[in-house]
């Protein structure tokens, strides 16, 4: 299995609080994304990085930031949470994109709840 | 728009063969994915295949792609138990840095 993992597993907090989720890796893979996953959506992409320091916005990036200040820690940070963002958060990497047997490697997800 | 569809719910006895369908939108997207995602877990890589190909087959695992319909199928012969997952078509649309997920088919095996 490829070395990824995030913390916390699980965590409940209430509205308007500060959340970091972290992403852990020791494959030193170029890219790392952030997903939520919620019933009826499937996988959603809210931020992805290309490097150290490189990051950009995915299709669900309102109301999260993100850094990568190193290859091997992609943090995800909810500001103010709100119930909405109440979800199950996975962690992704991979070498490099556009290549067939180059997949992504997920980590075993983070359960939010916010209420 | 980039977007991958699929149908959410497929039932199966144990024994038969399942097929999980998906189309997808960006034709020029190179490889097309499955991934298998088992309760608790994150998602995992089954297979992909390469769009200059119409099938590609790996064990109990047959895929097939219609280019021109945009279409991708992916056929599980002697289905078990274990391979109750949900199961996710991906795209990436013509080299971009993300991959597009489908919403997942979740696959009941039923006795």
């Amino acid at each position: 299995d490829a070395g990824i993992t995030q913390s916390p597993r699980h965590k409940v907090t209430e509205t308007g609080t500060p959340v970091t989720l972290r992403c852990h890796q020791t494959e030193n893979h170029r890219y790392m994304y952030w997903y939520r996953q919620d019933p009826g959506h499937g996988l959603r992409l809210i931020h992805y990085s290309y490097g150290v320091k490189d990051t950009d916005k995915g299709e669900v990036s309102d109301g999260y930031s993100v850094s990568r200040s190193k290859t091997e820690d992609f943090l995800l940070t909810l500001e103010s949470a709100t119930s909405s963002q109440t979800s199950v958060y996975f962690c992704a990497i991979s070498e490099s994109v556009g290549m067939g047997d180059n997949e992504q490697f997920f980590g075993p997800g983070t359960r939010l709840t916010v209420l | 728009g980039e977007d991958v569809e699929q149908s959410l719910f497929l039932s199966v006895r144990e024994g038969d063969s399942s097929v999980i369908n998906c189309t997808y939108t960006d034709s020029s997207s190179t490889y097309l994915y499955w991934y298998k995602q088992e309760p608790g877990a994150g998602l995992q890589l089954l297979t992909y295949i390469f769009s200059n190909m119409d099938m590609k087959q790996d064990q109990r695992l047959t895929v097939l792609l219609n280019k021109k319909d945009k279409h991708l199928s992916l056929r599980i012969a002697d289905t078990q138990t274990g391979d109750s997952a949900i199961y996710f078509c991906a795209e990436i649309p013509n080299r971009d840095d993300k991959i597009i997920f489908g919403k997942g088919t979740r696959l009941h095996i039923l006795p």
